[in-house]
């Protein structure tokens, strides 16, 4: 089984400055991987596909990139509407799926 | 409008039995691959169970396997989780979940349902 591990756990920042989040794969996933927004009591929004395309509808503050072991998603100014958890999501050597432990990113 | 729809969930004492329904609406149902992800209190999100487009592969995390059963009706357009021996780790929102519609794969999820309640306790 692949383990994804994001940090850091949790990311605390302030409107308009810059958020940097990790996942590291147990092993290669090459492009695989996956990011997803989720806010309290909503279900998760996929953000980011293939390391690096954003879903269709996703504005261009979010961006992936990263292969093989080592991702990272960056939103390059933060929004009020961005405070949220973060998870990663790899679909390179499965059954089963594996998702990340999540990063929170909360208004400083 | 397309959207997927969960029931069945509710409270269930550890051994007992469940099955859980999701209805689609709004995509061609039969050419999609289903996913149940599910989400423990306040934790993560956890991969389930997957289903082919066809219903003939299926797919089960080890943590449920042997135990949950995958499948689907083309004719409803309705996936379903036939989740037995249940045990109290398994309290968790369920999720029905596909891709393929924003990503090119089905296992990035870019459609899901609302979630549905499993509590298992005595």
């Amino acid at each position: 089984e692949i383990v994804l591990t994001q940090s850091p756990a949790t990311l605390s920042l302030s409107p308009g400055e810059r958020a940097t989040l990790s996942c590291r794969a147990s092993q290669n996933v090459s492009t695989y991987l996956a990011w997803y927004q989720q806010k309290p009591g909503q279900t998760p929004r996929l953000l980011i596909y293939d390391a690096s395309n954003r879903a269709t509808g996703i504005p261009a503050r979010f961006s992936g990139s990263g292969s093989g072991t080592d991702f990272t998603l960056t939103i390059s100014s933060l929004e009020p509407e961005d405070f949220a958890v973060y998870y990663c999501q790899q679909r390179s050597n499965w059954p089963p799926l594996t998702f990340g432990g999540g990063t929170k990113v909360e208004i400083e | 409008e397309v959207q997927l729809l969960e029931s069945g969930g509710g409270l269930v004492q550890p051994g007992g039995s469940l099955r859980l329904s999701c209805a689609a609406s709004g995509f061609t149902f039969s050419n999609y691959a289903m996913s149940w992800v599910r989400q423990a209190p306040g934790k993560g999100l956890e991969w389930v169970s997957g289903l082919s487009g066809s219903g003939g592969y299926t797919y089960y995390a080890d943590s449920v396997k042997g135990r949950f059963t995958i499948s689907r009706d083309s004719s409803k357009n309705s996936v379903y989780l036939q989740m037995n021996s249940l045990r109290a780790e398994d309290t968790a929102a369920y999720f029905c979940a596909t891709g393929g519609r924003l990503s090119g794969s089905y296992y990035y999820f870019d459609l899901w349902g609302q979630g549905t309640l499993v509590t298992v306790s005595s």
